[in-house]
């Protein structure tokens, strides 16, 4: 079956552009979560939501990043006036369910230049 | 923040060899989980291992935990070159989010 979508693989913006990150998780999963990936290092977490709830946004940097999953399905990131300190590599992973502790399964991330 | 620390950091073998990479984790935890990333793609889980575990297999992996120490091991036998990756140890947070804490991973590179 389908994995974790995202897109796009590849966005540049000019400091100071707004970008809109799309996640697609597998079809029926109940969890979704976004990591940051700064080059060399390990993912850290941005958010979670349980279905259409974000239940903890305590990773977001700053007021400049939002995210929602209005129907419980598709998550987007949105990052808002871009700085140069936003380039990473997003990752977006799911989970079947609600329960805190199981593996969690992740796209292949959309790697953000800001230039 | 970074709950792990993997050590090495880099880790370069002959195809065949094994591999040992070794992860330090700093408060208490349900699980750890070992994931890989190859160059350019996302993360793939390996392998869960509980906190009343102490040694875990799947295939060529083996996994050891060792909750007296905050401490942890992967294990890779007879590699290959498409072992080729950065490989992460993660422990979900003990709260109902289950958000996972990630170190910074050991690079490994196997050669033909």
């Amino acid at each position: 079956g389908a994995g974790v979508s995202q897109s796009p693989r590849y966005k540049v913006a000019k400091r100071g552009q707004d970008v809109a990150l799309r996640c697609d998780p597998i079809s029926g999963h109940v969890s979704l979560f976004w990591y940051q990936q700064a080059l060399g290092q390990g993912p850290e977490f941005l958010t979670y939501f349980q279905n259409e709830a974000q239940l903890d946004k305590s990773g977001l940097p700053s007021d400049r990043f939002f995210a929602e999953r209005p129907e419980g399905s598709v998550s987007t990131l949105k990052i808002q006036r871009t700085q140069q300190e936003d380039s990473a590599v997003y990752l977006c992973a799911s989970s079947p369910d609600g329960l805190a502790y199981n593996e969690q399964f992740f796209g292949p991330g959309t790697r953000l230049t800001v230039l | 923040s970074q709950q792990g620390e993997e050590d090495p950091q880099a880790l370069s073998i002959q195809e065949g060899e094994n591999a040992t990479m070794n992860c330090s984790y700093k408060t208490s935890i349900n699980n750890l989980q070992w994931y890989r990333q190859n160059s350019g793609r996302g993360l793939v889980h390996l392998i869960l291992i509980r906190s009343n575990e102490r040694e875990k297999h799947s295939g060529r992996l083996r996994v050891t935990l060792d909750t007296s120490k905050k401490s942890s091991s992967l294990l890779i036998t007879a590699s290959r070159a498409a072992d080729t990756a950065s490989y992460f140890c993660a422990t979900p947070r003990t709260s109902n989010t289950g958000k996972l804490i990630f170190g910074q991973g050991t690079t490994l590179q196997v050669k033909p």
